[in-house]
């Protein structure tokens, strides 16, 4: 069955770095395209990036365009999320998630991960 | 951004009742709509897609209809499983939004 496992938050300090890893299996990784979905603690889902099946294609929520970038290794059947410039409201629990319909760009999300907790705090 | 409205935020309700939530779109997004359900401490559970299809292996209690800027998800005969959060979530343009979740609780 999909199983997706994220791995890579952590405390961190606000203006710092940090890189998200969604390792996938139990399905054709290279042709589904791939989500971040964050939610605060006691708070709801918040899209965060998508990016296509080929990694070719990116789209972020304007709350991350410019700090956060989605990528993919296929070889690897990998997902990251490279976050730059971490501010305090970007406390949560980040989750990966599948595409319900391979290759198409406009496609609700199937399957999640359990998601990897990263705390923004000096 | 498309803005995804639910109503109403929190609702009581009892075994064996039957409940509606609603979602409303910012602008139309013809039936471009999903619906999830998220218990605590668990990632959320993908319901119905294009506003009215379940999700395989989801029971037919659950139903959803709308399309354009008005959405509707009901459960009929409710079970003491059902009480959760549920989220709707528009994929008709980026960036997706989600509506800001029902919480369904036991009366």
């Amino acid at each position: 069955q999909v199983q997706l496992v994220e791995s890579g938050g952590g405390v961190v300090q606000p203006g710092r770095s940090l890189r998200l890893s969604c390792v996938a299996s139990g399905f054709t990784f290279s042709s589904y395209g791939m989500h971040w979905v964050r939610q605060a603690p006691g708070k709801g889902l918040d899209w965060v990036a998508v990016i296509s099946f080929d990694g070719r294609n990116a789209n972020y929520a304007d709350s991350v365009k410019g700090r956060f970038t989605i990528s993919r290794d296929n070889s690897m059947n990998t997902l990251y999320l490279q976050m730059n410039s971490l501010r305090p409201d970007d406390t949560a629990l980040y989750y990966c998630a599948e595409n319900f319909s391979p290759g198409g760009s406009y496609s609700p999300i199937d399957h999640w991960g359990q998601g990897t907790l990263v705390t923004v705090s000096s | 951004d498309i803005q995804m409205t639910q109503s109403p935020s929190s609702l009581s309700a009892s075994v064996g009742d039957r409940v509606t939530i609603t979602c409303r779109a910012s602008q139309d997004i013809s039936n471009y709509l999903a619906w999830f359900q998220q218990k605590p401490g668990k990632a959320p559970k993908f319901l119905i897609y294009a506003a009215s299809s379940l999700q395989s292996g989801v029971p037919s209690k659950f139903s959803g209809s709308g399309s354009g800027t008005d959405f509707t998800l009901t459960i009929s005969s409710l079970q003491p499983e059902d009480f959760a959060t549920y989220y709707c979530q528009q994929y008709n343009s980026y960036p997706f939004t989600f509506g800001q979740g029902t919480r369904l609780e036991s009366k």
